[in-house]
């Protein structure tokens, strides 16, 4: 089993559509990030965080470190929006520096 | 701007060839590290490096070597000992554990 699952592995939405994507993780972690890849390949970090809930723009991240559960959601979708999201973890202890990758989630959004 | 320089984008090596993939960063980080990312797979790490002149093996290194001489840079070498080379790699860097991560555009590699 991975140690960081995400789903849907994917998701169709219409332009405008509220949508959420989950990960869920089984190890400590002392940080979870959002990161998206679009087709070129390359990756852009969205969010990092412990706690809480973050906003940025129409992204909005939230995580449950007791359920260890995190959420990212984007309001009024759009098809620039369309790429894969990635969710990765920090563990915690002495191997902080390696990150946990999910496998991603490939998002398609039509106009 | 600051950030990840990675090339080539595009690099096809004949099998039994060593190669090099080149990833150099603006951002004054402290932590470089290379993934590689596999169809249908979550990216995986290869080798990361904390401060200069020093690097350790990530969960893949086998096949793989790097070095660390300057804080800019940290080519990834890929030899003739790796058995299935083609793949996207891509590098990253971090100011230390737990900051913000910065990432390239990757490389493809192919195997001919």
């Amino acid at each position: 089993k991975n140690e960081v699952e995400q789903s849907p592995q994917n998701l169709t939405a219409q332009e405008g559509e509220f949508i959420t994507i989950n990960c869920s993780y089984s190890v400590g972690i002392s940080a979870l990030h959002w990161l998206q890849q679009h087709p070129g390949g390359g990756i852009v970090s969205l969010f990092m965080l412990s706690s809480g809930k973050k906003k940025h723009g129409r992204l909005i991240a939230t995580i449950n470190i007791q359920e260890k559960h995190s959420s990212l959601h984007i309001t009024a979708s759009h098809p620039r929006d369309s790429a894969v999201y990635i969710c990765a973890v920090s563990p915690s202890g002495g191997s902080n520096y390696k990150l946990t990758f999910g496998k991603g989630t490939l998002l398609t959004v039509n106009p | 701007d600051g950030g990840i320089t990675q090339s080539p984008k595009y690099l096809f090596r004949k099998e039994g060839q060593n190669v090099t993939l080149s990833c150099e960063q603006n951002l004054n980080h402290d932590a470089m590290y290379w993934y590689r990312q596999d169809p249908g797979q979550g990216l995986r790490l290869i080798y990361y490096s904390q401060i200069v002149n020093d690097f350790q093996k990530g969960d893949i290194a086998e096949g793989y070597s790097v070095s660390r001489e300057k804080k800019e840079s940290f080519p990834l070498t890929v030899t003739s000992a790796q058995k299935n080379p083609t793949a996207f790699y891509l590098c990253a860097s971090s100011q230390w554990a737990n900051y913000g991560y910065t990432f390239g555009s990757g490389t493809r590699l192919t195997v001919v």
